[in-house]
């Protein structure tokens, strides 16, 4: 059974600073990777998609990167900002299935 | 494109009332998925559809817990009798087959048993 841990649980920075969530995941064996964002209270927005034969996927200052043999994802955002604030979700599809498998997410607040 | 569209946005109810949720898949999607979200099990899969046909429903709790999917455009999550321990956020997805675009999420519906 698929497995996904997101290291750390929250995550507290200053304004403008560089940052990196980590993902794992206990089987290599992958269709894609999709990072989620969620807001208190919404649901939850898409922010990249990582195909398993893909290495990484870049939108404006988010850059997620995937290394499917050692199991493991990472979510970097540069500059960070105060509406960066959100619990970031990282999901796993297995290759066969259509299930989604979910990280607990990590906490992010970034200090003005 | 409206995304998915869920509704109610927030339901309380009373234990042992039926509870109905809804949910609009974007259109042209064939997958529909319907997970739950709580704060020490996190995002849960309960069921998902291909097709308007039923794949996998081993995430569905209990007896409780019914889903339909009639049409291509429309999905139900229903939950009869309701207990204090369903109480969630309960998300609707939907998928296009070539899943070059993941999965896109609704608002989902916060449901209350009290």
């Amino acid at each position: 059974k698929q497995e996904v841990t997101q290291i750390p649980a929250a995550l507290s920075v200053p304004e403008g600073e560089n940052l990196v969530l980590n993902c794992s995941f206990t089987d290599s064996a992958i269709y894609n990777l999709q990072w989620f964002r969620q807001d208190p209270g919404k649901g939850l927005t898409s922010l990249l998609l990582i195909q398993s034969s893909q290495r990484e996927q870049t939108s404006g200052r988010l850059n997620a990167s995937l290394d499917k043999s050692s199991g493991r994802s990472t979510l970097y955002i540069a500059a960070s900002q105060p509406g960066d604030s959100a619990t970031y979700l990282c999901a796993v599809r297995g290759a066969g299935s259509y299930q989604l498998t979910f990280g607990k997410g990590t906490k992010l607040s970034v200090i003005p | 494109d409206a995304g998915v569209i869920q509704s109610p946005r927030h339901e309380v109810t009373e234990m042992g009332q039926e509870v109905t949720l809804r949910c609009k898949p974007i259109s042209g999607h064939n997958s529909l998925f319907w997970y739950r979200q709580t704060m020490m099990r996190g995002l849960e899969l309960l069921i998902y559809f291909n097709n308007n046909v039923p794949i996998d429903d081993s995430g569905m709790p209990e007896d409780r817990f019914s889903a339909k999917m009639p049409n291509a455009s429309f999905s139900t999550l229903k939950i009869q009798p309701s207990e204090p321990r369903d109480s969630a956020v309960y998300f609707c997805a939907s998928s296009a087959g070539t899943d070059l675009y993941g999965y896109t999420f609704g608002s989902g519906t916060r449901l209350t048993v009290v």
